[in-house]
Order: C-alpha cells, then sequence, then structure tokens
C-alpha cells in the first residue's frame, strides 16, 4: 500500500517569502517515482516534477527547490521570493515505477498575500 | 494541440440517474486515470486501464464504470448507485513518467 501526507492544509505567506511545503510518503515498492502538481483555481493539474527513488540530489528550478531525503521518507518543496501568482493548491504523489499508478497526498492550499 | 480534453465541464445531475462524464486523449499514451477530488481530501483514484480493453477498480470504484473501446477514450459513467456523486473529477493520462490531467468536469446533484 502506499500513502503520501501533506501535513499543511493551507499556508498563508506575504509575497516575497519563502515557503516550503512537506511531504511524507509511506510505500513497499524499492523503486518509485515522486512528483509534485500544481493545480491553480482552473482545476487542471500542473507538472512540476518527477524525481526517481534512486536520485537524491536535490534540484533547483528558478524560484522551485526540491528536497529529497529518502532516510526520511520526504520530498519537500520549496518556493523562493514567493509571488501572488504561486497561489494554488500542490500536491505531492507516489508512483511505483512497475505500474503506472499516481497516490497523491491530500494537497496544501497555498495563499500568497499581496 | 495535443492534450487531454474533458467534457461537460459542469455537468448537472438529478438523484437517481446515470450520467456519462467524456475523457479524450490524443497523446497516444496508452495509461488513462479517472481521479475523484472532494474538499480538504486530495485526488483518489477510481478507475485506471493500462491498455485498450482493459482496466482495473482503484480505491473507490464502487458506483462507478468505465470502458477502454479505443486508446483514445476512456468515459466514466456514475451511476446512481454512486450515493454521494457531487465532486470534481479529472482524467488523466500517462507515459509512466508523467501524468498529464484534463480539465476537469465537476458534477452537481440537484
Amino acid at each position: 500500500a502506499q500513502k503520501v501526507t501533506q501535513a499543511q492544509t493551507e499556508i498563508s505567506v506575504v509575497e516575497k517569502e519563502d515557503v516550503t511545503l512537506d511531504c511524507v510518503y509511506e510505500t513497499r515498492d524499492t523503486t518509485y517515482y515522486l512528483f509534485w502538481y500544481k493545480q491553480p483555481p482552473s482545476g487542471e493539474l500542473v507538472f512540476l516534477i518527477r524525481r526517481n527513488s534512486f536520485d537524491e540530489q536535490n534540484e533547483i528550478s528558478g524560484r522551485y527547490s526540491w528536497n529529497f531525503q529518502k532516510s526520511t521518507s520526504s520530498f519537500n518543496f520549496t518556493i523562493t521570493a514567493s509571488q501572488v501568482v504561486d497561489s494554488a493548491v500542490y500536491f505531492c504523489a507516489l508512483s511505483p515505477t512497475t505500474r503506472r499508478q499516481l497516490t497523491f497526498g491530500s494537497g496544501t492550499q497555498l495563499t500568497v498575500l499581496p | 494541440d495535443g492534450g487531454i480534453t474533458q467534457s461537460p465541464k459542469y455537468l448537472f445531475r438529478k438523484e437517481g440517474q446515470n450520467v456519462t462524464l467524456s475523457c479524450e486523449q490524443n497523446l497516444n499514451h496508452d495509461a488513462m486515470y479517472w481521479y475523484r477530488q472532494d474538499p480538504g481530501q486530495g485526488l483518489r483514484l477510481i478507475y485506471y486501464s493500462q491498455i485498450v480493453n482493459d482496466f482495473q477498480k482503484g480505491d473507490i470504484a464502487e458506483g462507478y464504470s468505465v470502458s477502454r473501446e479505443k486508446k483514445e477514450s476512456f468515459p466514466l459513467t456514475v451511476t446512481s448507485a454512486q450515493k454521494n456523486p457531487t465532486a470534481f473529477y479529472l482524467c488523466a493520462s500517462s507515459t509512466g513518467l508523467e501524468a498529464f490531467f484534463g480539465q476537469g468536469t465537476r458534477l452537481t446533484v440537484v
């Protein structure tokens, strides 16, 4: 069984603040993928990043960065210098590499105030 | 443009009626999925299909049915057996490395 936990239901920050969204997962699979998706008010999920369980190297893409720690089963997402356009629901997800089945966390509603 | 099209965007159903949500993709993906989203509960998997003419139940399949007669299409029927169908429904297709989502259908029972 797989499980993804996003303990932060809602987060509010003021523009230009840094914010970290937490994600903790459980899986019995030895190889898996971790994902982050963004859901703006329009409803469509937008892919942000995929990380293979073999690759624990942190990644930075512009203002976004991801910290994968296999020892603590966490895959946290940080937005640096947040902007109002970052306001959305963010989902963390997990998928075994042997089958294509995404399990999502409950999401974190991020509100960035001007 | 390549992508996933869900229709309609908004759907109203009377209690006791079956209703079918459409999902079409032109990405040539083998795998397709249906998720249900309720406030504060994230996305829960209803059904998925890895290949044409084959599909499996997800975590909350009761009250739903699907078909996969064509690679491009994966319609979801919400039957009268689904006791609480009001929700946002998302369809996705996947390469295995990334899932692409439609814009969703918001179903309301009136």
